[in-house]
C-alpha cells in the first residue's frame, strides 16, 4: 500500500499532551517525517527519522515509531502549535513519496 | 542559510504548458536530491516528483506522470518543473523542497520554498 492514514482532526487543552498518529505499510521499511503547516505558510519539518528535531524546533515535539505506525507527540501544547500536521515517507516501492491526509490540531 | 525561491507560476489555460523554477542558495545544491510538492486550495500536501542530486534518476506521482518533467541545472543552482497538458486539477501551490537522506534509505524534506501558485482556468 502507498497510503498514510491520519486522523483528520485532534484537539488538546492548552498545556496538555497530544499524540498524532500516522499509519501505513511503508512505515515498516522507512521512517516518517512530520511537517507543521500554518495557514498561508509553507510546511516546516518538525520531526524526522527515529526522533530527530531540526534546529529551532522546540523540544516539546517528539516522535516515535512502532510497526506500521509513526507518532508525533507534543508535550505541553502551546497556542502557537495550532496548525495542520502531515506525515510523509517513501512508499513501499522506495521510488515515490507519500503524505498522510493531514491532522488539523486545535489547542483549546 | 538555506533558501529556496520558486518562480514561474501564474494563470494558464487547460492544455497549455508552464515551467516553474526553484532557485537554491545557502548550500551545495549539487549534493542534494530535490522534490516538488503541491497543495490544491483547501487540500492536503501531494508529492509530485523527485530528482536525484546528479539528475540520474527521476520519479513522478501517477497523477502527473507523462505530463510533467523535472530537471536541474547544478551550474545555476536551479531546479525546474516543466508542466505540460495542464488540467484544472493541477491548480495548486507548488513547493520545491530539499531532500535529506539518512543512511537507512529514509529521506525527509528538510527545507521548503514559499511556493508558486499555478491556476489552470479557461
Amino acid at each position: 500500500s502507498s497510503e498514510l492514514t491520519q486522523d483528520p482532526a485532534v484537539s488538546v487543552a492548552l498545556g496538555q499532551t497530544v499524540k498524532i498518529t500516522c499509519q501505513g505499510d511503508s512505515l515498516r521499511n522507512y521512517y516518517a517525517s512530520w511537517y507543521q503547516q500554518k495557514p498561508g505558510q509553507a510546511p516546516v519539518l518538525v520531526i524526522y527519522g527515529r526522533n530527530n528535531r531540526p534546529s529551532g524546533i522546540p523540544d516539546r515535539f517528539s516522535g516515535s515509531n512502532s510497526g506500521n505506525t509513526a507518532s508525533l507527540t507534543i508535550t505541553g501544547a502551546q497556542a502557537e502549535d495550532e496548525a495542520d500536521y502531515y506525515c510523509n515517507s517513501r512508499d513501499s516501492s522506495g521510488n515515490h513519496w507519500v503524505f498522510g491526509g493531514g491532522t488539523d490540531l486545535t489547542v483549546l | 542559510q538555506v533558501q529556496l525561491v520558486e518562480s514561474g507560476g501564474g494563470v494558464v489555460q487547460p492544455g497549455r504548458s508552464l515551467r516553474l523554477s526553484c532557485a537554491a542558495s545557502g548550500f551545495s545544491f549539487s549534493h542534494y536530491g530535490m522534490h516538488w510538492v503541491r497543495q490544491s486550495p483547501g487540500r492536503g500536501l501531494e508529492w509530485v516528483a523527485v530528482i536525484w542530486y546528479d539528475g540520474s534518476n527521476e520519479y513522478f506521482a501517477d497523477s502527473v506522470k507523462g505530463r510533467f518533467t523535472i530537471s536541474r541545472d547544478n551550474s545555476k543552482n536551479t531546479l525546474y518543473l516543466q508542466m505540460n497538458s495542464l488540467r484544472a486539477e493541477d491548480t495548486a501551490v507548488y513547493y520545491c523542497a530539499r531532500d535529506l537522506a539518512d543512511d537507512g534509505g529514509s529521506s525527509y524534506l528538510d527545507h521548503w520554498g514559499q511556493g508558486a501558485l499555478v491556476a489552470v482556468s479557461s
